[in-house]
């Protein structure tokens, strides 16, 4: 089955210092999209990406869509301690039927303030 | 957030007994999922409502009984549990236009299960 892997698994950084996780799937993807879940809270999606080598970004988030759609990344510039929690991507198949994502194990940040 | 509700938020139950957990979206959406998260695994899809079809996940067990009587609510019925499955139970929501598009997920707050 369809597998969806996220490095790295826990990253601690200092407040101020960039972030990055990656997203690799075993199936090429229709597409992909990022969720964020701070501790003790639920999954909030953020981005959708579609196309082929697409990148999106939201003020200091930045998201690429591999050129092959099998790998996407999450870069944050300067971390701030409201970044603190877990990412997920979540990719579709090509042939899923409806709306099933398969979400990564995710990676969670820690900022040191 | 209240677009979708989950009760209860917390439960703990004995390896005998029978209990519900119950989600309310009020999103106007089509598209309703269970999911499980556990400190070990990730999000794992254990049941999709999808434009009134249901696709069920082989690998769940049958102690886990999924009901959607309406497009706005979902229940999941637990019965005979094992202690593995003491996990934090994530609804969510999204409006399934059919095709190959996918449209974001709106999750609800969980209940965080317990089984002693």
């Amino acid at each position: 089955g369809q597998q969806v892997m996220q490095i790295p698994q826990y990253q601690h950084v200092q407040e101020g210092e960039d972030f990055t996780t990656y997203c690799n799937s075993s199936t090429t993807l229709s597409n992909i999209q990022w969720y964020k879940q701070r501790p003790g809270g639920h999954p909030v999606f953020l981005i959708q990406l579609v196309k082929s080598g697409e990148v999106k970004k939201q003020k200091r988030l930045t998201f690429q869509f591999g050129e092959a759609k099998k790998n996407s990344s999450l870069h944050i510039t300067a971390t701030q301690t409201t970044d603190v929690g877990t990412y997920f991507c979540a990719g579709r198949r090509n042939n899923n039927a409806g709306n099933m994502l398969t979400f990564g194990g995710g990676t969670r940040l820690m900022v040191k303030p | 957030e209240t677009g979708v509700t989950q009760t209860p938020r917390h439960l703990v139950m004995g390896m005998t007994n029978k209990k519900s957990l119950k989600c309310e979206q009020h999103l106007g959406h089509n598209a309703m999922y269970w999911y499980k998260q556990s400190a070990k695994k990730p999000l794992e899809l254990m049941f999709v409502y999808s434009l009134e079809e249901r696709v069920e996940n082989n690998s769940v067990p049958s102690r886990f009984s999924p009901e959607c009587p309406n497009s706005s609510h979902l229940f999941l019925h637990l019965h005979t549990l094992q202690p593995e499955d003491s996990a934090l139970y994530l609804c969510a929501s999204s409006q399934d236009r059919g095709g190959m598009s996918s449209y974001e997920q709106y999750f609800g707050p969980g209940t965080r299960l317990t089984v002693t």
